[in-house]
């Protein structure tokens, strides 16, 4: 049982659709996270919106876009992707601010694109 | 500059046998250490950390931990493996009094308990 869902678990597109990731947690956290899970390479911390403030990997493409409305709900907006982003994309929360501050995430979007 | 290895790509055990899984790092100041697990098409969950105090540290499903500064490790240990232990595991390290954008990963290390 987790305290962060992601939705949808698995999803399929094309080269020029757009569709969106979504993940809410039910933790009370003030901190969420989008990464992204490739086959025998490290976990990739794409953004991160702690505090109000949103931090990212500058080495994230464009086509990926982040959207935080409030502190339980995050978005991952998709757009014209290639091949090669097609992976896992997990999303976590933790309480920053104090404290150890672990994450916790959700079961991943497995993301295939053709 | 933080770095975090996990040497081991893949580790076998027989059931019953106690198990390790290594993880060493590098950090500036204090670190703030952490297990997590992966079984298949699933996400990451946290199995253990070190923050500070005793240097063994016990966590969920019967692992534990021991962290060693002079040697810069914290290999996840179990006394007695169960084939249901066989999974993905992630090792992760970020300064003490950092961001969590500062936390990184091991390539993770694939455990395999033989029944």
């Amino acid at each position: 049982e987790t305290g962060v869902t992601q939705t949808p678990r698995h999803l399929v597109m094309g080269m020029t659709n757009k569709k969106s990731l979504k993940c809410e947690q039910h933790l009370g956290h003030n901190a969420m996270y989008w990464y992204k899970q490739s086959a025998k390479k490290p976990l990739e911390l794409m953004f991160v919106y702690s505090l109000e403030e949103r931090v990212e990997n500058n080495s994230v493409p464009s086509r990926f876009s982040p959207e935080c409305p409030n502190s339980s709900h995050l978005f991952l907006h998709l757009h014209t992707l290639q091949p090669e982003d097609s992976a896992l994309y997990l999303c976590a929360s933790s309480q920053e601010g104090g404290g150890s501050g672990e994450l916790f995430f959700g079961e991943g979007s497995r993301l295939t694109v053709l | 500059a933080q770095s975090v290895a996990q040497p081991e790509d893949q580790v076998n055990v027989a059931e019953g046998n106690p198990l390790t899984v290594k993880c060493t790092y590098s950090v500036s100041g204090n670190p703030y250490l952490f297990w997590y697990v992966q079984y298949p098409n699933r996400g990451l969950q946290f199995l253990l950390k070190y923050i500070t105090g005793d240097n063994l540290v016990k966590g969920s499903y019967g692992f534990e931990a021991e962290f060693n500064k002079s040697q810069t490790s914290f290999h996840l240990k179990k006394p007695s493996a169960l084939v249901s232990d066989s999974a993905l595991y992630f090792c992760a390290v970020r300064g003490a009094h950092t961001g969590a954008n500062n936390l990184f990963f091991g390539t993770g290390t694939r455990l395999t308990v033989i029944p």
